[in-house]
């Protein structure tokens, strides 16, 4: 069973401050999700990756393979993007057997 | 708008007394899955479907049922409800295939819906 493993576990930045965050997991997988949960509870998908490195405005996704290890970088953070980021592991197609998840990253960005 | 619905966002029940827990997509998704999420624990799966007819337990499926007739319905059916299954509930639907399959799916990944808070008492 695959063990993901998240750091920090709390984060608190200034505004405007570039965050990583860090996702290391244990066993070979076919895809690594990373996921925000704002604080009302729901869930919103961010990035499906099974290599190299994707950005999607101020976010910043990477991961390497040979390491089994992730980051998901924030650049000019912003109190909106204040949130839990949640890293999860998938195997084999996709979506086949489900995802097992990171305890997540509390992540507060102050004005 | 293409979305996961979950109903209901609350409930309050009692023990032993039989529930079910709605989440329907709009997507023509073939994969769905549940997962509960407790505090310190993260979340966790508890049943999944491949597609219609097709289901399998996950990490955590003691107490739970799920059935899968349709495509877009998957709903979590507690039997007999315990006080130990308060938490909050998320169905999540994606589109199968591999990762490498996804520069051609742009919005290949997984879509939640808004999460059910469920207090057995």
């Amino acid at each position: 069973k695959n063990e993901v493993e998240q750091s920090p576990q709390n984060l608190t930045a200034q505004e405007g401050e570039f965050i990583t965050i860090n996702c290391s997991y244990s066993v070979g997988i076919s895809a690594l999700h990373w996921l925000q949960q704002h604080p009302g509870g729901g869930i919103v998908s961010l990035f499906m990756l099974s290599s190299g490195k994707k950005k999607h405005g101020r976010l910043i996704a990477t991961i390497n393979i040979q390491e089994k290890h992730s980051s998901l970088h924030i650049t000019a953070s912003h109190p909106r993007d204040s949130a839990v980021y949640i890293c999860a592991v998938g195997y084999s197609g996709g979506g086949a057997d489900g995802l097992t998840f990171g305890k997540g990253t509390h992540l507060i960005i102050q004005p | 708008e293409a979305q996961v619905t979950q109903n209901p966002r609350y409930l309050i029940t009692v023990t032993g007394k039989k529930l079910t827990v709605t989440c329907s997509q709009n997507m023509n998704h073939e994969y769905m899955s549940w997962y509960r999420q407790d505090p310190g624990l993260g979340l966790r799966q508890i049943y999944y479907s491949m597609n219609v007819e097709v289901t399998d337990k996950g990490d955590v499926p003691e107490g739970y049922k799920v059935s899968r007739k349709e495509k877009r319905n998957f709903p979590l059916i507690l039997e007999s409800p315990s006080p130990n299954q308060t938490s909050l509930y998320f169905c999540a639907s994606s589109s199968t295939g591999t990762p490498f399959q996804a520069p051609f799916r742009p919005n290949y990944g997984y879509t939640f819906g808004s999460g059910t808070r469920l207090t057995v008492v």
